[in-house]
């Protein structure tokens, strides 16, 4: 079983509609991130965040606002997408910076979003 | 060249068979090095980490070959519960890992 818990699992939106993502971990890991998967793709980075501080945009559109209120929790607010954001968005966490020995990516099971 | 590069397969192997992957990276400074699985429609979960010296996790074993900057993973006696897509993960800087495009193996009874 996954310690990377993220809600909603299932998200069907609007245009127009604004919802959020979460993610929480408890392992004390201090990299939270998340991932953008279509079907038959690789998972593509969209966010770092390092000691609760933003340290990778990938250039990802601001219609997508990641926000880390704490060391153990990530959100992605989401707001005016288009049906080509549908995906599986995955948060991951580490213990170090991944760039380190050691920081090994854990993943949640992700929430499918589907846009109308 | 691509930052991480694997064949996408598929493989279709027999059970109890043996089967290696490579996957090559293009950044010459990178450090970390991991293989991760994905079943259809589920998260990627680690596999092993792979290390400098090579190692080995039961019927798994990882290489690295820094020289020709690339990473394997060789299978043995492999079960139809090994069906899944491989993923090759590098760290192409701090803080950033990039995944290749996956491998899909499929085992046959």
């Amino acid at each position: 079983d996954t310690e990377v818990t993220q809600t909603p699992k299932h998200l069907v939106m609007g245009m127009t509609n604004k919802k959020s993502l979460k993610c929480e971990q408890h392992m004390g890991h201090r990299a939270m991130y998340w991932y953008k998967q279509k079907a038959k793709k690789p998972p593509e980075l969209m966010f770092v965040y390092s000691y609760e501080k933003l340290s990778i945009n990938e250039s990802v559109p601001s219609r997508f606002s990641p926000e880390c209120p704490n060391s153990s929790l990530l959100n992605l607010h989401l707001h005016a997408l288009q049906p080509e954001d549908s995906a599986l968005y995955l948060c991951a966490s580490s213990q170090v910076a991944s760039g380190v020995p050691g920081g090994e990516l854990f993943f949640g099971e992700g929430s499918r979003l589907t846009v109308l | 060249r691509k930052e991480v590069e694997q064949d996408p397969g598929p493989f279709n192997v027999p059970e109890g068979a043996t089967v290696a992957f490579n996957c090559t990276y293009s950044n010459s400074a990178s450090q970390s090095f991991f293989w991760y699985r994905q079943d259809c429609r589920k998260e990627p979960k680690l596999l092993m980490s792979v290390y400098s010296s090579g190692n080995e996790d039961g019927r798994f074993t990882a290489q690295l070959n820094r020289a020709s900057q690339y990473i394997s993973l060789l299978i043995r006696d492999s079960k139809l519960s090994d069906s899944a897509t491989y993923l090759c993960v590098v760290n192409i800087g701090n803080e950033k890992l990039t995944f290749g495009t996956g491998t899909r193996l499929t085992i046959i009874p």
